[in-house]
């Protein structure tokens, strides 16, 4: 089936400095999308969603960007703090379905 | 209010036993999903319930069963464990299956030798 992915597997920051994930999807129909946020021992944490009308959306410190044309998402993270150290994925999902297709994940790393 | 919990959190198996996993959703949330979450295969949906019925399933072979209680708890149950079963398996609730947002337990780690 088709699958959503992620260009870096880990990514290192130093505090204070911008973060930028991307995530690939391959699914022309999802029009639903959702970043997560894991930290270790935890179960995944809902961040920011976006749905496929939108090719921007903000919340505190975070900024989603969807790219329809080439299929491609990003997770802005603002001012990266060690707090925001974890792994993040996206997801997509087409609306209606409730079936979702996860990325594989990027750990972010951020350097005090 | 309280969080998604699950029960246990660790679990070691051996091949061909069976295994339930416990799910209690946020109060007042009537949507349970289940997922396996492995370094391989990262995280995958494995079934949906919802008002006691299953509404999803993915492509999980059917040893991997559940059901939803009408307190809205639900349970997993994997039969003639493999060493493959061997994973992370979350429990996320929502207020119902339209509502976007899914809230996660810390997930049952399960191990099997």
């Amino acid at each position: 089936g088709e699958s959503v992915g992620l260009h870096l597997p880990t990514l290192s920051v130093q505090e204070g400095d911008n973060s930028i994930i991307n995530c690939a999807y391959s699914n022309s129909a999802s029009d639903y999308f959702i970043w997560y946020k894991q930290e270790s021992g935890k179960g995944p944490q809902f961040i920011i969603d976006i749905r496929s009308n939108m090719d921007k959306r903000q919340g505190q410190r975070v900024t989603v960007l969807l790219n329809k044309t080439v299929k491609h998402l990003s997770l802005q993270i603002a001012a990266t703090q060690p707090g925001d150290s974890a792994v993040y994925f996206c997801a997509e999902n087409t609306l209606g379905s409730y079936i979702p297709t996860f990325g594989r994940g990027t750990s972010l790393i951020v350097h005090p | 209010k309280a969080g998604v919990t699950q029960t246990p959190r660790y679990l070691i198996k051996t091949r061909g036993q069976q295994v339930t996993l416990s799910c209690s959703p946020i109060s007042g949330h009537r949507s349970v999903s289940w997922y396996q979450q492995t370094p391989g295969q990262g995280l995958q949906f494995l079934f949906e319930y919802f008002s006691e019925t299953q509404r999803n399933k993915g492509n999980f072979p059917g040893r991997f069963s559940g059901r939803q209680f009408s307190n809205s708890r639900s349970e997993m149950n994997v039969s003639t464990l493999e060493l493959g079963d061997s994973a992370l398996y979350l429990c996320a609730s929502s207020l119902s299956p339209a509502s976007s947002e899914q809230f996660f337990g810390p997930g049952t780690r399960l191990t099997v030798l």
